[in-house]
């Protein structure tokens, strides 16, 4: 089965500084590649997400990058707000009709003000 | 569009009691619906999946007879925990494929704590 490796475990950054969160995936047929921010008590939503075709993606502060040679994808924010705080999942999902994705175990970002 | 309520949102209960937590799709049809189980500062882990009109597949680990789901409708699932005890307690969250487009809607969860 596919397995999702996540890292850093936690981020720290100060307001207005970038933040990376990387993930790794091992099953190649993987096509679909989620980012979740998750704020404390709620559920997760999604916020990009990116297809095995595409390389990268961007939408305002966000953008995700995908290696798919190396199996490794990368959440970037830059322009770090408080709001941004939060756990951010990242999930690769196989091909089919159900999508079940496989979720890494989450990074907990904290912005400074 | 694509919203999932998830109700209740917070619930505590005494040991041996059950407890019912419901998802139900607003604005689409969720043939399938996904239900979590997340500790604290710990991922997601899944625990079923509920289709309309047949059994829900559990996965491995997952007791049945403890964790019922039923899924009657293409607009509501529950998730139904059956005589409760301290280690049940947890922040339980339900998912559906969104209609259309890739990925899931999440519901908002339900943080169940049993006494």
């Amino acid at each position: 089965g596919e397995n999702v490796e996540q890292h850093p475990s936690t981020l720290s950054v100060q307001e207005g500084d970038s933040a990376v969160i990387k993930c790794t995936y091992s099953d190649s047929a993987s096509n679909y590649f989620p980012w979740y921010k998750q704020e404390l008590g709620k559920g997760p939503q999604l916020i990009i997400d990116i297809r095995s075709n595409v390389g990268e993606k961007k939408d305002q502060r966000i953008a995700v990058t995908l290696n798919k040679t190396a199996k490794h994808f990368s959440l970037h924010i830059t322009e770090t707000q408080p709001e941004d705080s939060a756990v951010y999942f990242c999930a690769a999902s196989p091909p089919g009709g159900s999508y079940i994705p496989t979720f890494g175990r989450g990074t907990s970002l904290i912005v400074h003000p | 569009g694509a919203v999932v309520s998830q109700h209740p949102s917070r619930v505590i209960c005494k040991s041996g009691t059950s407890v019912k937590i419901e998802c139900r799709s607003l604005d689409f049809q969720a043939t399938t619906m996904f239900w979590y189980r997340q500790f604290p500062k710990k991922s997601l882990m899944l625990m079923a999946t509920s289709n309309e009109g047949s059994k829900a597949t559990y996965e491995q680990g997952v007791e049945k007879d403890k964790f019922l789901i039923n899924h009657a409708s293409l607009t509501l699932s529950t998730l139904t925990v059956t005589s409760a005890h301290p280690e049940d307690s947890s922040f339980y969250i339900c998912s559906a494929p969104r209609t259309g487009e890739d990925g899931y809607t999440f519901g908002s969860g339900t943080r169940l704590t049993v006494v």
